[in-house]
């Protein structure tokens, strides 16, 4: 059974850094191309940054680019997002999704993490 | 990029058919044949109910089909059931290697 298990949100004031982690299991993790998806309160989807499989090709959306950076481990099936710089605007749910492919030359997501509450706030 | 256009909301009776709309530009729906859409029930994640513009992951009903013309992809939801109430998000791949998602349709079971 795939599993995606989130962790790291939290409480952030703005200007300040946090760290998210996604474990992965249940399948071949340096396999498939990885990704972050926001949804603010109350708000659509955003995708966020993802990732290929040797973590050769990255992409983010232009409003983090400069300030979040995605990386993985493979040896640990393990996903990450720093997040510096953090914005009221960045206040969301963050979902760790797993690609389809190995590329991300074609995301789509079949499975997604619980989320993990990011909430930049004075 | 700027997000995919979707109508707000869209309604139907039970056992009817409703088309949700996705436009986007040359440079995303129009350029390939890489669309997807989601439905999301409140608190839930998200889930994918089509790949590749037409393609039904395993598991999903065919009471939804989908297609694309132009710059603009749909969703047809047919034999519209109560549980279909949720919200429809689709998504395309980018020119710029990135993935923008559509602005979301929330369906009423009237």
């Amino acid at each position: 059974e795939v599993q995606l298990v989130q962790s790291g949100g939290g409480l952030v004031q703005p200007g300040g850094s946090l760290r998210l982690s996604c474990a992965a299991s249940g399948f071949t993790f340096d396999n498939y191309a990885m990704h972050w998806v926001r949804q603010a309160p109350g708000k659509g989807l955003e995708w966020v940054s993802g990732m290929s499989w040797d973590s050769g090709d990255i992409g983010y959306v232009v409003s983090v680019k400069g300030r979040f950076t995605i990386s993985r481990d493979n040896a640990k099936n393990s996903l990450y997002l720093q997040m510096n710089s953090l914005r009221d605007e960045d206040t969301a749910l963050y979902y760790c999704v797993r690609d389809e492919g190995a590329s991300y030359y074609n995301p789509y997501f079949k499975y997604w993490g619980l989320g993990t509450l990011v909430t930049v706030s004075s | 990029q700027s997000a995919l256009t979707q109508p707000a909301t869209v309604s139907g009776s039970p056992g009817q058919s409703i088309t949700i709309s996705c436009t986007g530009t040359s440079s995303n729906v129009g350029g390939f044949n890489y669309v997807s859409w989601y439905q999301e029930h409140p608190g839930k994640a998200p889930k994918l109910i089509i790949y590749d513009v037409i393609n039904r992951p395993s598991g999903v009903s065919s009471r939804f089909s989908a297609s694309k013309s132009g710059n603009t992809a749909s969703l047809t939801i047919s034999g519209l059931q109560a549980e279909d109430e949720a919200d429809y998000y689709c998504s395309s791949y980018t020119s710029i290697n990135t993935l923008v998602f559509g602005t979301g349709t929330k369906v009423t079971v009237l």
